[in-house]
């Protein structure tokens, strides 16, 4: 598609219940990265996909988080088991070929919103 | 210390204001850098890379001192238009690590 693409962009849970957010990047693009920002807060980093390699996990907060991306394509990020400090932005970027030195660009879809009741 | 910092902000100029932003990072091997644009409510966009001989785009210049860790980007007659949150971005072995951003309010 034209962009990264996210759905849902908004999301209202219950604590404790399980969601699933799906990110759709641009085509063609090897990397995938998932980071949430809270409400004030910069954009803290979750995990990131670079082709067929293993996925740097990282920055998870817990494992409550997991995520994976299918076909090199589509990613979806799981959070199990929702607690309220969950609530966030969580925003999913996609790039061509970032390497170590690439000063390509970083494409950011326009987020889901999580709000946990 | 975090991995990068930035000015705190906000920063509240008038129309037609020069303002700079700094940010300094703590991985000497980080690699790539980045200004970022973030709108209220909106996801960050690229605004331009950073490149050790300084580079310019229109009324944005942005500069890289690799032996001080620290990168810069000038705003230079600013606009309404330019009021946003800036992110300082360092790209560390593919991934992005982001400031908290400083926060710019343009005047009337």
């Amino acid at each position: 598609g034209a962009g990264v693409s996210q759905s849902p962009s908004n999301k209202v849970t219950e604590k404790g219940k399980d969601v699933e957010l799906r990110c759709d990047p641009i085509s063609g693009h090897t990397a995938l990265y998932w980071y949430r920002q809270s409400l004030g807060q910069g954009l803290e980093f979750l995990i990131y996909f670079q082709g067929n390699s293993a996925p740097d996990k990282s920055g998870l907060p817990s494992d409550r988080f997991s995520a994976e991306r299918t076909g090199g394509s589509v990613s979806t990020l799981t959070i199990q088991r929702t607690q309220q400090e969950d609530s966030a932005v969580y925003l999913c970027a996609s790039s061509l070929a970032p390497g170590r030195t690439a000063s390509y660009g970083y494409t950011f879809g326009s987020g889901t919103r999580l709000t946990v009741v | 210390r975090k991995e990068v910092e930035q000015d705190p902000g906000p920063f509240n100029v008038p129309e037609g204001a020069t303002v700079a932003f700094n940010c300094t990072y703590s991985n000497s091997a980080s690699q790539s850098f980045f200004w970022y644009r973030q709108d209220c409510r909106k996801e960050p966009k690229l605004l331009m890379s950073v490149y050790s001989s300084g580079n310019e785009d229109g009324r944005f210049t942005a500069q890289l001192n690799r032996a001080s860790q620290y990168i810069s980007l000038l705003i230079r007659d600013s606009k309404l238009s330019d009021s946003a949150t800036y992110l300082c971005v360092v790209n560390q072995g593919g991934k992005l690590i982001f400031g908290q951003g400083t926060e710019l309010s343009v005047k009337p």
